[in-house]
């Protein structure tokens, strides 16, 4: 029973495409959170979400798009796809006030 | 602008001896570190953390010192196994976790049998 699913696992699409990533928790957790790691192997968060409601949006352009229609989802839509978005996306969840983060297994984006 | 930083990309360790994994911060506020183990395609999973205000925590194999006045953590895996292989992020947060997880590059640990 999987505790951060998060799906496609493999997305690849041309430039200039929109799609989508969701995610899923069943952890309980009421924060969710998106992190990117990049060609450089770096993991950076993107955004995080408090109950539904955005907490941290960091310097992120804004043809990324989260939605969290509750707490157990948050949705990741991305706009106009650019070669640079090319990266795998990690979907987390965590209790408020406790810093340990639950990862869902990425999704591996390739921009063509 | 490297808050955590990692400076060995890889190690590699005879399996049964020990692993020592290094790690940096930059950021005073940082007040709580955690490890975390990835494998290939899966995603990040909690290892062992330790708060600003001890200097050692241990689970089982595994043990993470703090050295706040050097702002320098090490993980250390004694003995080293097989299933080890890994990438290892080192991980920091202040403000309570407020501003998410603030990660390392990652150290990918290689335990030769």
């Amino acid at each position: 029973d999987t505790a951060v699913s998060q799906t496609p696992k493999y997305l690849v699409t041309q430039m200039g495409n929109d799609k989508s990533i969701k995610c899923e928790q069943n952890l309980g957790h009421d924060t969710m959170y998106w992190y990117k790691q990049d060609s450089k192997k770096f993991l950076k968060i993107m955004f995080s979400y408090n109950n539904k409601e955005l907490i941290i949006n960091e310097t992120v352009p804004n043809r990324f798009s989260p939605k969290s229609p509750d707490k157990a989802h948050l949705n990741l839509h991305i706009n106009s796809l650019e070669l640079g978005d090319s990266a795998v996306y990690f979907c987390a969840s965590s209790q408020t006030g406790i810093e340990k983060l639950f990862f869902g297994s990425g999704t591996q984006l390739s921009v063509l | 602008d490297q808050q955590v930083k990692q400076n060995s990309p890889s190690l590699s360790v005879q399996e049964g001896r020990i692993s020592i994994l290094n790690c940096d911060y930059t950021n005073s506020m940082f007040d709580y570190f955690l490890w975390y183990k990835k494998y290939p395609a899966e995603g990040p999973t909690f290892l062992i953390s330790i708060s600003s205000i001890k200097d050692k925590n241990e689970d089982g194999r595994f043990t993470v010192f703090l050295n706040k006045s050097a702002k320098h953590l090490s993980l250390h895996i004694v003995p080293s196994q097989p299933g080890d292989s890994a990438v290892y992020f080192c991980a920091a947060s202040g403000r309570g976790g407020a501003d998410g997880l603030t990660f390392g590059k990652g150290t990918h640990l290689i335990i030769q049998p």
